[in-house]
């Protein structure tokens, strides 16, 4: 069964701190994809990245930045320079082979930003 | 870009009764999934259906059920209405039942009384 953890609850930091949000993740297959979605307070999900099983490399776009090792199954998310915008709940989330649109959501990470 | 468009996207019920959410997909995607998400929760697959039959299945009450049109579009029938079914509920729809690029909307936020 697939399973995604995000440990942290919560993290506080103030404005223009870096923050790591991780993400551990468990599947039996070799073939998934992995993905981080912000929610604000406004509610709606907003997409940030989706990563294949197949496909290790970092990536960077802007301020955000994900570490994907599946040594040790994690896909972590980094936000640098952190900016009040930022302030939101944060869900990594796993789905596997022939059920692409079926995603296993973490518990998400609110971030909080103040200036 | 036309996104996914959900309706309505408040909604206020008292227990028992029942509600209707719909769904338009982005134009030309031929599949969409129900999510439902309950207050500090995650969201939690629901039910998808692809060309019009259902595809996938998660954790749905028996009280609800769907449904997709020949237009694309969805809608989530709920019944019985429960103080438990009060949740953001959002669809999501992809062109393909298996390329993993999902575009959400913005959710249909039921309240029941």
């Amino acid at each position: 069964a697939q399973k995604v953890t995000q440990a942290q609850t919560e993290i506080s930091v103030v404005e223009k701190e870096d923050v790591t949000l991780d993400c551990v993740y468990e599947t039996r297959d070799t073939t998934y994809y992995l993905f981080w979605y912000k929610q604000p307070p406004s509610g709606e999900l907003v997409f940030l990245i989706r990563r294949n099983s197949f496909d290790e490399q970092n990536e960077i776009s802007g301020r955000y930045s994900w570490n994907f090792q599946k040594s040790t199954s994690s896909f972590n998310f980094t936000i640098t320079a952190s900016q009040v915008v930022d302030s939101a709940v944060y869900f990594c989330a796993l789905s596997e082979a022939n059920s692409w649109g079926k995603l296993q959501f973490g518990a998400g990470t609110q971030v909080v930003v103040t200036p | 870009a036309a996104g996914v468009i959900q309706s309505p996207r408040h909604l206020i019920k008292e227990k028992r009764e029942t509600a209707t959410l719909k769904c338009y997909p982005i134009p030309r995607h031929d599949t969409v999934y129900w999510y439902q998400q309950g207050p500090g929760q995650d969201p939690q697959f629901l039910i998808s259906f692809y060309e019009k039959m259902q595809s996938d299945k998660g954790s749905i009450p028996d009280r609800f059920s769907a449904q997709q049109f020949s237009d694309y579009h969805s809608e989530l029938n709920m019944s019985s209405l429960e103080l438990g079914d009060s949740a953001l509920y959002f669809c999501a729809s992809s062109l393909g039942e298996n390329t993993g690029e999902l575009f959400f909307g913005e959710g249909s936020r039921l309240t029941v009384l």
